[in-house]
């Protein structure tokens, strides 16, 4: 039962490089997001999906690209990378039943740094 | 306004002692989820526990209970005979009905147990 898994765990890349982010869940669940963690800054979302074919943006989405052709992947692109995008990110998902909060659930994390 | 504060950055508490970590929240959502989650050194957001804004009674899985005071608008974790392991940071955060893309974290404790 491998849950939400993210890859790779640790990325260094150069300034204007493109990179993906991979995460995939495995409980057909409804909802994922993508966050980015710094210090100072606690978590802030930076997309989110509904479902497949349906993203939105969230709090911090510049620079960044998101897409959800199917439901169990929500792959995340830096165009091209900054410095300022050095940060821990983590992809979450949740499901959505009716009239009810569901919990999100974390991936392990992936570590960027952007040199 | 924030949607949710944690108002200690940091705290300390003996092993085998009780802690708690306040939360407050700020919602017109007449229904709404509440949630704690655990992330070590390692990096790992770990989810704890979760009480909705309907249930009669407080939250509690193993030694975490979630002391939820409506009126109040708050949401405190305690955890119970502290243990080296539970030195982390603990973030809470809230999940509305009618909001339902939006997951609200706050800043976050870090909790140190000393032996």
């Amino acid at each position: 039962d491998a849950g939400i898994t993210q890859s790779p765990r640790y990325k260094i890349t150069e300034t204007g490089r493109q990179v993906t982010l991979m995460c995939h869940q495995t409980w057909s669940h409804s909802y994922m997001f993508w966050y980015r963690q710094d210090l100072g800054h606690g978590l802030r979302l930076i997309y989110y999906s509904a479902a497949a074919d349906i993203t939105d943006k969230g709090e911090v989405p510049d620079g960044y690209v998101v897409s959800r052709s199917k439901t169990e992947n929500f792959p995340l692109t830096l165009e091209s990378a900054t410095r300022s995008q050095t940060s821990v990110y983590f992809c979450a998902s949740s499901s959505k039943a009716s009239g009810s909060v569901d919990t999100q659930y974390f991936g392990p994390g992936t570590r960027l740094t952007v040199l | 306004a924030q949607k949710i504060t944690q108002t200690q950055p940091g705290m300390f508490v003996q092993e085998k002692e009780a802690v708690t970590l306040d939360c407050t929240y700020d919602t017109s959502d007449p229904s709404y989820g509440l949630f704690w989650y655990k992330q070590p050194s390692s990096g790992e957001m770990i989810f704890l526990i979760y009480q909705g804004s309907y249930d009669q009674q407080n939250a509690t899985e193993g030694r975490y209970s979630l002391n939820f005071q409506k009126a109040r608008k708050s949401a405190n974790l305690v955890i119970s005979a502290s243990q080296l392991g539970d030195s982390a940071m603990y973030f809470c955060a809230m999940r509305e009905v009618y909001n339902f893309n939006k997951f609200y974290f706050g800043s976050g404790t870090k909790l140190n147990v000393k032996p």
